[in-house]
């Protein structure tokens, strides 16, 4: 199985401030079609986790412009450009190339 | 609108089986890999196993192969997964989950919990 590792595990920012989590896998991610199935996922307490990037810097539909994904191989990274009192919560990339599908360690993010 | 609702969760003892039920709704079930995926506080998200559309290709998580076997009815536009040999760190929220376009995930359910405890 591909193993995901993330770093920091922990974020403690200042409103404003901006952010950043490293996503490294134990093999380059490239699929045998070219593509690079990176995803990043957000997780406000209580709720399940939301997409916010898909194919390394896609960002989906209704997420807000700060969050920004980029990378390649096996070296991914998710920024916030100017964290926000909403973007709380725990932050997790997922390689989806190959079955299982497998997630890094989860990265949380609290506000200093 | 896409909903994805799990039931069979509970508490139950070290060594025993449960399975755990998925409906789907608001999409074409059977032209869909499912999975489910699990979380813990401790080890966070794990894809446990999936499934493809026509039950013909079978994936699982090492730390659940042999023990857990997942299957679907597409009819009943229905996931399972049965669970045996259940050990205390198979204790865990457990999603149903939808395949989506290029290697990812978007709709998630709300999960059932099971925890495995004397």
């Amino acid at each position: 199985d591909v193993v995901m590792t993330q770093s920091p595990l922990f974020l403690s920012v200042t409103l404003g401030q901006p952010a950043s989590i490293s996503c490294r896998s134990s093999q380059r991610l490239v699929h045998s079609d070219g593509n690079t199935y990176l995803n990043w996922f957000q997780q406000r307490p209580g709720q399940s986790p939301r997409r916010l990037i898909y194919k390394v810097s896609n960002r989906d539909s209704g997420v807000p412009d700060r969050f920004s994904g980029s990378g390649s191989g096996s070296d991914f990274t998710l920024k916030i450009s100017r964290v926000e009192a909403e973007d709380v919560g725990l932050y997790y990339c997922m390689q989806g190339g190959q079955w299982p599908y497998t997630f890094g360690q989860g990265t949380k993010l609290e506000i200093k | 609108e896409v909903q994805l609702v799990e039931s069979g969760g509970g508490l139950v003892q070290p060594g025993w089986s449960v399975r755990l039920s998925c409906v789907a709704s608001g999409f074409k079930f059977d032209d869909y890999v499912m999975h489910w995926v699990r979380q813990t506080p401790g080890k966070g998200l794990e894809c446990v196993s999936s499934i493809s559309p026509r039950s013909d290709r079978f994936g699982y998580a090492d730390s659940v192969k042999g023990r857990f076997t997942i299957s679907r009815d597409n009819a009943k536009r229905s996931l399972y997964l049965q669970m045996s040999s259940l050990r205390a760190e198979d204790t865990a929220l457990y999603y149903c989950v939808k395949d989506a376009p290029n290697g990812s995930i978007v709709h998630w359910g709300q999960g059932t919990l099971v925890t495995v405890s004397s």
